[in-house]
């Protein structure tokens, strides 16, 4: 089985602008979570989708947002980007009941300049 | 008081030792707990799971959970160079909003496995 595919792996964006970032979670898993992760904050959940809906999200501006398409692929959008925002962004599929069996992507790496 | 505390190390073990990786949590609904290796530039990697207090073994790993104390480990035997990474525990509570993909995590312990 194919693993979490995240796009791009790395980018650099200036401060006021947007970003979209994609994930595409393992075949047959439908629920995709994402997560931010910062040295100086670890990993931090953002959202959750499940069959196209948001499930849960977590404490982030609305600047954050993210959709689900059919196939389960997902894509976040940060707008109006802050230098804050430089993280890796990570993707995880989720293959149990009870969020045991979360499948991470390798990430996209952000810079905001 | 932050719901999950592991310490950030860094730990530095000879080839061959037994590592301890250790977290305690504050939040008693917690009841599936995680472990997570990752590499430099990489996603976590999933290594175990482990559902309410007890010991779970998989190869040269172990964990453990002490619900009444709200401290979990992992255990590496017969560490290798190659287990140098990130270690990071992870929690959650099924019954939080529905949500089964909102994992509270550790900030990671660095290991370091000198040959």
């Amino acid at each position: 089985k194919a693993g979490v595919t995240q796009t791009p792996r790395y980018l650099i964006k200036t401060r006021g602008q947007q970003v979209t970032l994609s994930c595409s979670p393992i075949s047959g898993h439908r629920s995709v979570s994402w997560y931010q992760q910062t040295p100086g904050q670890g990993l931090q959940f953002l959202f959750e989708y499940f069959s196209e809906t948001q499930r849960n999200k977590g404490n982030f501006p609305g600047r954050f947002s993210g959709r689900q398409f059919s196939n389960s692929r997902s894509e976040m959008n940060v707008s109006t980007l802050e230098l804050g925002d430089s993280a890796l962004y990570l993707c995880a599929s989720n293959g149990g009941q009870r969020g045991e069996k979360l499948f991470f992507g390798s990430g996209t790496q952000l810079s905001v300049l | 008081q932050k719901e999950v505390e592991q310490d950030p190390g860094p730990l530095s073990v000879p080839e061959g030792a037994i590592v301890s990786l250790n977290c305690t949590y504050s939040n008693s609904a917690f009841q599936y707990f995680m472990w997570y290796r990752q590499y430099s530039r990489k996603g976590p990697e999933l290594l175990m799971y482990t559902y309410s207090s007890g010991n779970k073994e998989d190869g040269r790993f172990t964990a453990q959970v002490d619900k009444s104390s709200k401290y979990i480990s992992l255990f590496i035997r017969d560490s290798q160079p190659s287990d140098s990474a990130t270690y990071l525990c992870a929690m959650s509570d099924p019954n939080y909003g529905g949500s089964q993909g909102n994992l509270i995590f550790g900030k990671g312990t660095k290991l370091s496995v000198k040959p």
